[in-house]
């Protein structure tokens, strides 16, 4: 089964509206990143989050942590056409330093 | 800083013949990298760990002998697919833990065999 669950898988918004992704882990979470790729392209590092409760924004983009939940969330707001692209969150479920472990990434489309 | 170069950034080659890719951490020393592997439309997928000095430890089915890791050195690691087939085209890319600070990732390389 997947060790990082992903959800939605993809998601169609229309410009200035709100979403979130989620990200659920099946082990203890002893990092949460989330990346931002264009597909065949590099990955752009977004948020990483280390412990429970925190969260983090950047522009309109603010992820969360929930340690006890093993899930973290990110939000965007007022989504633009410049946030469209496939996101990742990426756990490392070993320990710190890790290999990272991916979901299988969120298709995010929004129209103008 | 921690930047991971990777080349090429996108190799087509012929059936049967290998190809090697290169990952190169510009301002760091990363003892540890990671080579993952992109299908269409499919989240990245671990295919082996490398280890400065040390052999790679790969992920479950993920053939070694086809695609050979090199870690020799604390700047360069390297993937070399082997007698490459057309399934084996894909984008592959690297990556370097740095303990205190996270992962930085190459640009990628996309494979095309024909």
């Amino acid at each position: 089964s997947q060790e990082l669950e992903q959800s939605p898988q993809s998601l169609i918004v229309q410009e200035g509206k709100n979403l979130t992704i989620n990200c659920t882990s099946s082990k203890t979470l002893y990092g949460l990143y989330w990346y931002k790729q264009k597909y065949g392209e590099g990955l752009i590092f977004l948020m990483m989050l280390q412990k429970g409760g925190e969260e983090k924004s950047h522009e309109k983009i603010t992820a969360k942590l929930d340690e006890k939940k093993q899930q973290s969330s990110l939000h965007i707001t007022a989504s633009q056409p410049s946030h469209a692209g496939i996101y990742l969150c990426g756990a490392a479920l070993g320990g710190s330093n890790y290999k990272l472990t991916f979901g299988k990434g969120t298709l995010l489309t929004v129209n103008p | 800083g921690a930047v991971v170069s990777q080349h090429p950034s996108w190799v087509i080659c012929k059936s049967g013949t290998s190809v090697k890719i290169e990952c190169r951490s510009l301002d760091f020393q990363a003892t540890t990298m990671f080579w993952y592997r992109q299908f269409p439309k499919q989240s990245l997928m671990l295919m082996a760990t490398s280890n400065e000095g040390s052999k790679a430890t790969y992920e479950q089915g993920v053939e070694k002998d086809k695609f050979l890791i090199n870690h020799a050195s604390l700047t360069l690691s390297t993937l070399t697919v082997t007698s490459a087939h057309p399934e084996d085209s894909s984008f592959y890319i690297c990556s370097a833990s740095i303990r205190g600070v996270g992962y930085t990732f190459g640009s990628g390389t996309r494979l095309t065999v024909v």
